[in-house]
């Protein structure tokens, strides 16, 4: 019973370079989220996908690219990465009507 | 959009004394209100939630009550132990068929034997 699962949970980027966060769930949920979780700022709202086919613009979007995949997979994208991008990112999943949000295990990512 | 506002930012209490944390939100059409508590190096989970039509909720010795025309919730725990030393985030959504959760920044709290 994976739940929701992140890959990397560890990544350092160069300026510029592009990368892409892999997300996966197992529980069949419609909605997924990218949060980026920094010191004193609390989980902010990167994108969403409401459900199979549809993506959103969250609080935080710039710089910030998502394709929702499949029901099971939502990646996140970084063009081009910069310092202010280094983060621990939060996927994470949910099924209505039970409000409840998944999260994966986090992304630490470093922007150098 | 929404705004949500949690104080304190820190909070260090004796092991078997109370803790609370409080939260205010902007958009008087939210009506789901989850804590989330999240362990050093963890992910946030779940811990309690309240819906709008609720005033108070208890799970052991955790509660969460709610005054919606004053728009702040809070979360109380009792008789603190070390092992709930951890972040504690609360957040606000309102139920549109998923939850678009918007958090608060979160109160690290500290439980000292």
């Amino acid at each position: 019973n994976a739940g929701v699962t992140q890959t990397p949970k560890f990544q350092v980027l160069k300026t510029g370079q592009s990368m892409t966060l892999q997300c996966a769930q197992d529980m069949n949920h419609n909605s997924m989220y990218w949060y980026r979780q920094d010191p004193g700022m609390g989980l902010r709202l990167i994108y969403y996908s409401a459900s199979e086919g549809t993506t959103d613009k969250g609080e935080v979007p710039n710089g910030y690219n998502v394709s929702r995949l499949n029901k099971r997979e939502f990646s996140l994208r970084l063009e081009s990465a910069a310092p202010s991008q280094t983060s621990v990112y939060f996927c994470a999943s949910s099924e209505a009507p039970v409000p409840e949000a998944f999260f994966g295990q986090g992304t630490r990512l470093t922007v150098v | 959009g929404e705004n949500v506002e949690q104080h304190p930012s820190t909070l260090s209490v004796q092991e078997g004394d109370s803790a609370v944390i409080k939260c205010t939100y902007s958009d008087s059409a939210s009506n789901y209100f989850p804590w989330y508590k999240q362990e050093l190096g963890k992910r946030p989970q779940l811990i309690i939630d309240i819906r709008s039509n609720v005033g108070e909720k208890k799970d052991q010795r955790i509660a969460v009550t709610l005054n919606k025309t004053a728009k702040h919730f809070s979360l109380h725990i009792t008789e603190t132990q070390p092992e709930d030393s951890a972040v504690y985030f609360c957040a606000a959504s309102r139920n549109t068929g998923f939850q678009k959760l918007v958090f608060g920044t979160g109160t690290r709290l500290l439980v000292s034997p």
